[in-house]
């Protein structure tokens, strides 16, 4: 399984872009990055995820580099409420499981 | 909204009992996972469902069992519980060839084994 690696912790401030990057410099073609975020005491909720092209939703965008072994997940307003830790997950390969690693906190501030 | 429910938010058991987690949901998905999640570990995976009687070892099942007799019920079993097994437990499912990429997870199962 590719793993994932994030910077511990990231701070922001309040209605600026938070970039919140990942390696995953081992993922296979046909696995997808997938991005979770968990607000405290809650269980995780997910946020968006891609393959090789870059996605946008309503909650963020994520951009993946051409070679895939990094991704940016962008929140373009940050508030105070995005304020939770952000997990990067590549899928296992042949399997609908996702390893979970320990994700970045992001702290927004005011 | 799907929904994915826990049967207990808080336990507190003792060395050597056995214990159940109970873990439901309405969606009608397949997959069904169990996590453990500890401070500065992030969250782990137990064993994974997908589908009924179906499991897979996830990174850590030493210590627990599980079992999925109907598709919208899978249960995680301590057999005899142990101090090491105090944690977060978060139930969660989605629908198989995940490629839509959500998985919807329960709020949780705080456990305290004394």
């Amino acid at each position: 399984d590719a793993k994932t690696t994030q910077p511990t912790s990231m701070d922001c401030a309040e209605g600026r872009a938070a970039n919140l990057p990942c390696n995953h410099s081992t993922i296979s073609g046909n696995e997808y990055v997938y991005w979770y975020r968990q607000i405290h005491s809650q269980g995780p909720q997910y946020i968006i995820h891609g393959l090789k092209n870059n996605e946008t939703n309503e909650m963020a965008s994520l951009i993946i580099t051409e070679d895939r072994k990094s991704s940016t997940l962008i929140l373009p307003h940050a508030t105070l409420r995005d304020t939770a830790v952000y997990y990067c997950i590549v899928r296992a390969g042949n399997t609908d499981k996702l390893i979970f690693g320990t994700g970045t906190r992001l702290q927004v501030f005011p | 909204d799907v929904k994915v429910t826990q049967s207990s938010r808080y336990l507190v058991k003792r060395t050597g009992e056995k214990v159940f987690l109970e873990c439901v949901q309405d969606m009608d998905h397949e997959n069904m996972f169990w996590y453990r999640q500890d401070p500065g570990l992030g969250l782990r995976l137990i064993y994974f469902s997908y589908d009924v009687k179906m499991k897979e070892k996830g990174d850590i099942p030493e210590g627990y069992s599980v079992s999925r007799e109907k598709k919208e019920r899978f249960s995680l079993i301590l057999e005899s519980a142990s101090t090491n097994q105090t944690s977060m437990y978060l139930c969660a499912s989605s629908f198989r060839g995940l490629n839509t990429g959500e998985l919807f997870f329960g709020e949780g199962s705080r456990l305290t084994v004394l």
